[in-house]
């Protein structure tokens, strides 16, 4: 099952724009990752977010974590035509697994940027 | 690019086939984990293997089965085949020292994988 809900499902901007995509989650988590997907093949990791954390940057990324609102918020500055894609916030939560931590995924939004 | 290579990048199967699809890992990372994802849909944890055992699973049925080597590579093995098994598999490996360590994953292609 997902961990919660992305918004909006999809969004349409113009190349130069700021786009701003949000992520809602249920349950505790240890850390907020964002991932981006192009074209239906694999995802690439952008960015990581601690619990005890409020914002973090990455380049033209920005990332807002809210844990009493269960929310997160991704900002691309100066959107690109490469930047089409679609983005999704992915949860990991406290839990007996040695190694890795399991991603739980929302549903992802759909960026297009128009030229 | 990640490092993780998975093979094929297209399968199609008939309904109650079995199949088998493969993933190779960066060196060092030992934690592989594979997730399902339909069209439209973010990807679902299925399993997850850290030193060549099971380490945690998803909501999927026992048909549902995986091996991890010490080569670094893995499989994901589907039995009796149902069309709503029709998605993208999608296998992540992760390094367990180190940078990212037991929290960024790292996705290969997929293989899309269609049962008619």
């Amino acid at each position: 099952s997902q961990q919660g809900e992305e918004d909006p499902q999809a969004l349409s901007i113009q190349e130069g724009e700021n786009a701003t995509m949000n992520c809602s989650y249920k349950t505790s988590i240890n850390n907020l990752q964002w991932y981006r997907q192009n074209s239906g093949r694999g995802l690439v990791h952008l960015i990581l977010i601690r619990s005890n954390e409020r914002e973090k940057h990455s380049g033209r990324l920005r990332v807002t974590l809210d844990t009493s609102k269960k929310s997160s918020s991704l900002l691309i500055t100066a959107s690109r035509a490469a930047d089409t894609a679609s983005y999704f916030c992915a949860t990991v939560s406290p839990t007996r697994f040695q190694g890795a931590q399991k991603l739980v995924f929302g549903q992802g939004t759909r960026l297009t940027i128009n030229p | 690019e990640t490092g993780v290579t998975q093979s094929p990048t297209h399968l199609i199967k008939t309904r109650g086939q079995q199949v088998t699809l493969r993933c190779s890992s960066q060196s060092g990372h030992n934690t592989v984990s594979w997730y399902q994802q339909a069209l439209g849909q973010g990807p679902q944890f299925i399993f997850q293997y850290y030193r060549e055992e099971e380490n945690g699973r998803g909501n999927f049925p026992p048909r549902f089965s995986g091996l991890q080597f010490p080569n670094y590579s893995s499989e994901l093995n589907v039995n009796a085949l149902e069309l709503d098994d029709s998605a993208l598999y999608l296998c992540a490996s992760s390094p367990t020292s180190g940078p990212g360590a037991k929290n960024i994953q790292y996705f290969g292609a997929g293989t899309r994988l269609s049962v008619l």
